[in-house]
C-alpha cells in the first residue's frame, strides 16, 4: 500500500503564500493529484503532476519530486474562500485509475 | 457541464437496516468509485467498477456490497447497517486513463441510530 502524509492543519492571512506539503511511499508511481474540498461539499480537482518539476494555474501551483517522494501545493495572494481542506491523492501503475488520498490539510485563511 | 449526483445528502437509518445509496454520473465514464470520509482519516475506497456488472473491492468492503446494471450508476449497499457505518459517503467517476481526475458527487451524510 501507501503511506501519505500531509499537515493536519495551516493557518495562513489573507494576501498571504501557503505551501502544503506531501510525502508519499509507494510502488509504482504514476501521478499526483491536488483536490480541494469546501466543509460539507464534494472535492473538486485542481492539479495533476506526473513528471518533475513545477504546474502552475493562476494563483495556485503544484511540485513534484518522485526521486523524493514529494509534493507541494502552494497557493498565493491567499483569499477568504481558499479557507478549505486540501487533498493530496496518488495514483499507481496498477491502480486501475484508483487513487490512495491522504488525510487532507485544513487551510484557514484570517483577515 | 459534468454532474454526479447522489440519491441524498442526509439519511438516517436504523441498526440493522438496509439501506441504498444510489449515485448516478452524465459523463459516460467507464469507472466508478464509492469511497467513505471520516474526520482524520480522508478518504477511504470501499469499492470500485471498471465497467458494468464489474467491481472491485478497496481498501474497507466489509459491511457493503454494490451493483453496476447500467453504466451510469453505481449503487452501495449497506445490507445491515451498523452504528460505525455513520460516515460521509462519496461518489465519483472518471474516464479509464491515469491521468483523468475522479469528479464527485455531493456527499450523502449517512447517521445509523
Amino acid at each position: 500500500g501507501q503511506n501519505i502524509d500531509q499537515p493536519t492543519e495551516m493557518t495562513a492571512t489573507e494576501g498571504a503564500i501557503v505551501q502544503i506539503n506531501c510525502t508519499y511511499q509507494t510502488s509504482g508511481f504514476n501521478g499526483l493529484f491536488w483536490y480541494q474540498q469546501h466543509a460539507g461539499e464534494a472535492p473538486t480537482f485542481l492539479s495533476y503532476n506526473v513528471l518533475d518539476g513545477l504546474e502552475e494555474k493562476g494563483r495556485f501551483s503544484s511540485f513534484l519530486s518522485r526521486s523524493k517522494g514529494y509534493s507541494y501545493l502552494l497557493l498565493k495572494e491567499l483569499q477568504m474562500k481558499d479557507s478549505a481542506s486540501y487533498l493530496c491523492a496518488v495514483q499507481t501503475t496498477d491502480s486501475w485509475g484508483k487513487l490512495q488520498f491522504g488525510a487532507g490539510t485544513q487551510v484557514v485563511v484570517t483577515p | 457541464d459534468v454532474k454526479v449526483t447522489q440519491s441524498s445528502r442526509y439519511l438516517v437509518k436504523r441498526t440493522g437496516e438496509k439501506v441504498f445509496l444510489e449515485c448516478v454520473q452524465d459523463m459516460d465514464h467507464e469507472n466508478m468509485f464509492w469511497y467513505r470520509q471520516d474526520p482524520g482519516l480522508g478518504l477511504r475506497l470501499i469499492y470500485f467498477s471498471y465497467d458494468v456488472k464489474m467491481k472491485e473491492k478497496g481498501d474497507i468492503p466489509e459491511g457493503y456490497s454494490v451493483s453496476r446494471e447500467k453504466k451510469e450508476r453505481f449503487s452501495l449497499i449497506l445490507e445491515s447497517a451498523s452504528t460505525n457505518q455513520t460516515s460521509m459517503y462519496l461518489c465519483a467517476s472518471s474516464l479509464v486513463r491515469v491521468s483523468y481526475e475522479q469528479y464527485f458527487g455531493p456527499g450523502t451524510r449517512l447517521t445509523v441510530t
